[in-house]
């Protein structure tokens, strides 16, 4: 079954302890990208990837980085979390040459930060 | 650069009765794919319809059609037969041809009322 997997789907944490959260796909997608969610102001691209070692700032990318070592896995991690980073996450994924197929979405990941 | 506006953040409609969410856009691109895409109470992004702007003909799948009229820049989402499960968050979206990013509006919230 084609799908993005995201882990943890919820976690709270408290302010200053390193967290990732993890994001594959197993489609061969080369395009990767992770969205924050909140109340208002819809989707916010936080950070995306074209493909293996090649990423790239999205709206909101401060507070975050993010690696692609390898095609399959995407990971979010929040070096220092804060509160202001309490949100719903989104990895979502694409084939490229497929501009107008479908972004694959992970089921989410519920982050609160105390 | 690309936005998308939504101007309803909420909106409800009688169960089997239609009902038109609106959608605003602007994009630098020449060509560019418009979507609808759905998030129901399980949080899970889902592709309701997609509609290529070079193509005149609106785009339908079963209950739900658009109304795209590119000279306004306008991309409506028409819901017929409205049924409970419809019941979701709607977010309008516009990714230019030659790019993969996703640029979302901050949604509309339908609730279907029995």
């Amino acid at each position: 079954e084609a799908q993005v997997t995201q882990n943890p789907r919820y976690l709270i944490t408290v302010t200053g302890k390193k967290l990732t959260v993890t994001c594959s796909q197993n489609m061969n997608h080369e395009y990767m990208s992770w969205y924050r969610q909140d109340p208002g102001l819809g989707l916010r691209q936080i950070y995306y990837s074209m493909n293996v070692e090649v990423t790239d700032k999205g709206d909101v990318p401060e507070g975050y980085k993010v690696s692609r070592k390898e095609k399959r896995n995407f990971p979010l991690i929040l070096e220092s979390p804060s509160p202001n980073q309490t949100s719903l996450y989104f990895c979502a994924s694409r084939g490229l040459g497929q501009a107008a197929g479908e972004l694959f979405f992970g089921e989410g990941s519920r982050l609160t930060v105390l | 650069a690309q936005t998308v506006t939504q101007s309803q953040p909420e909106m409800s409609v009688q169960e089997a009765e239609t009902v038109t969410l609106s959608c605003t856009y602007d994009t630098s691109e020449n060509n560019y794919y418009l979507f609808w895409y759905k998030q129901p109470p399980s949080r899970q992004m889902i592709l309701v319809i997609r509609q290529e702007a070079y193509k005149q003909q609106n785009a339908t799948e079963n209950r739900f059609s658009v109304n795209f009229q590119k000279a306004a820049k306008s991309f409506s989402l028409k819901i017929s037969d409205s049924q409970l499960g419809d019941t979701a968050m709607y977010f309008c979206a516009v990714s230019g041809a030659g790019s993969y990013q996703l640029t979302f509006g901050k949604g509309t919230k339908l609730s279907v009322i029995p």
